[in-house]
């Protein structure tokens, strides 16, 4: 079974400062995308950035870059410059192939001013 | 604006009331979720449709129904035998059946019993 793993809860990060939330996911699919979702407070789910896994290049949209370990199944996201309008849940997910989308269990991230 | 809308927005349950949240979709796509949302939590997989007339359970099912007898339809219905259904829900429908395409969310329903 898919399996996508976020073990961090809770991060936090100053204004303007540099802040990495961490992924891990599990799957049997030779080729799959994997992608971040953001959440703020009003709910509405906003995708972030999507990664193909065939691609060594990592994703990169505007502040926001994946770091993607396809051996190690690792696919954290980098914010620069973070601002406060970043502050959100922030989920990352796995189509599991022909069936459905596999979340993580979110990290809530608080940008400090 | 295609999209996916979801209502009501708020919603009260008296214990023993079913109630059903409603899911239109314009975006011509064929898939649909359902998702549940307790606070904190991440999304839990309600049921799911690939095409119409045609669902599956997914992890959380118990106390659930679902329809799909139209493509932009896809209601839930939160019946009586679910005995904790105070949560955020939310619809969703993939762009495809590739496993690259994006999915696309509604805003949520809030569901509250009282």
């Amino acid at each position: 079974a898919q399996t996508v793993t976020q073990s961090q809860p809770e991060m936090s990060v100053q204004e303007a400062e540099t802040v990495t939330l961490s992924c891990t996911y599990d799957t049997s699919e030779s080729d799959y995308y994997l992608f971040w979702y953001k959440q703020p407070p009003s709910r509405q789910m906003i995708l972030v950035i999507r990664q193909e896994a065939y691609k060594q290049q990592n994703a990169t949209e505007n502040r926001f870059s994946v770091n993607f370990q396809k051996a190690a199944k690792s696919f954290s996201l980098k914010i620069s410059d973070s601002q406060l309008g970043d502050a959100a849940m922030y989920f990352c997910a796995s189509p599991n192939y022909g069936q459905n989308f596999v979340f993580g269990p979110g990290t809530r991230l608080s940008v400090l001013p | 604006d295609g999209g996916i809308t979801q209502s009501p927005k708020y919603l009260f349950r008296k214990e023993g009331q079913n109630v059903t949240l409603s899911c239109e979709q314009n975006l011509n796509h064929d898939a649909m979720y359902w998702y549940r949302q307790d606070p904190g939590q991440g999304l839990r997989l309600i049921y799911y449709s690939q095409i119409v007339n045609d669902f599956q359970k997914g992890d959380i099912a118990e106390g659930y129904s679902v329809s799909r007898e139209k493509k932009e339809s896809f209601p839930l219905t939160v019946t009586s035998a679910q005995k904790n259904p105070t949560a955020f829900y939310l619809c969703a429908s993939p762009l495809g059946q590739g496993p690259g395409n994006t999915i696309y969310f509604g805003e949520g329903s809030w569901l509250t019993v009282v």
